[in-house]
């Protein structure tokens, strides 16, 4: 089986700006989750998405936004960049989000 | 508040000595604790996972024990290689809120 696949794998963008990711999951795998990893921070838990909805929601304020689509693939959403923003972005795929989480490669997003 | 936390501290040790590293948990009791190990720049890979009932699992040259009166689940590598050297990320399911909560992760490098 293919793993998670996210694109693009880098990407700069300039504070005020928006961005959106991509993340296929593992095929038969309905759950996605999204985080944030930065040094300081750590892997911190941005949204899980299961079959088109979002059903768990980390402490990141409304310019994080995802979605999902009917074949699990999923976006997510970051607007009005700040500076904060530059991190490493990893989507997981999973049966569900109690089983083991799937990682993709991640998008390192630099905020200048 | 349900914390997990791993020894923020980096640990180096030499090769083929065994590497112990520690996931302590308070304020719940999980139903299990999973491992991951994650390379720089890339997503965490599952490794273990060790249920509340389970003493003790192996794979290959990884232990996992799972010690439910102590709150503390550790992860040992014995006959450690370079190769090992990584960072090792503990998680347990999903907290109450249906948020998934990594530990910090522990960096373990291994010297020849």
């Amino acid at each position: 089986k293919a793993g998670v696949t996210q694109t693009p794998r880098y990407l700069i963008k300039t504070r005020g700006q928006q961005v959106t990711l991509s993340c296929s999951p593992i095929s038969g795998h309905r759950s996605v989750s999204w985080y944030q990893q930065t040094p300081g921070q750590g892997l911190q838990f941005l949204f899980e998405y299961f079959s088109e909805t979002q059903r768990n929601k980390g402490n990141f304020p409304g310019r994080f936004s995802g979605r999902q689509f009917s074949n699990s693939r999923s976006e997510m959403n970051v607007s009005t960049l700040e500076l904060g923003d530059s991190a490493l972005y990893l989507c997981a795929s999973s049966l569900e989000l109690t089983g083991t989480q799937y990682f993709g490669p991640g998008t390192r997003l630099l905020v200048l | 508040s349900q914390k997990i936390e791993q020894n923020s501290e980096a640990l180096n040790i030499q090769e083929g000595k065994t590497a112990t590293l520690t996931c302590n948990y308070t304020n719940y009791s999980p139903a299990y604790l999973q491992w991951y190990r994650q390379d720089p720049g890339r997503g965490p890979v599952f490794l273990l996972l060790i249920r509340e009932n389970e003493k003790e699992k192996r794979k290959e040259r990884l232990k996992v024990t799972f010690d439910t009166t102590l709150k503390q689940s550790l992860f040992h590598i014995t006959a450690s290689q370079p190769a090992d050297s990584a960072t090792y990320l503990c998680a347990p399911p999903p907290n109450q809120g249906g948020k998934l909560i990594f530990g910090q992760g522990t960096e373990l490098s291994v010297k020849p």
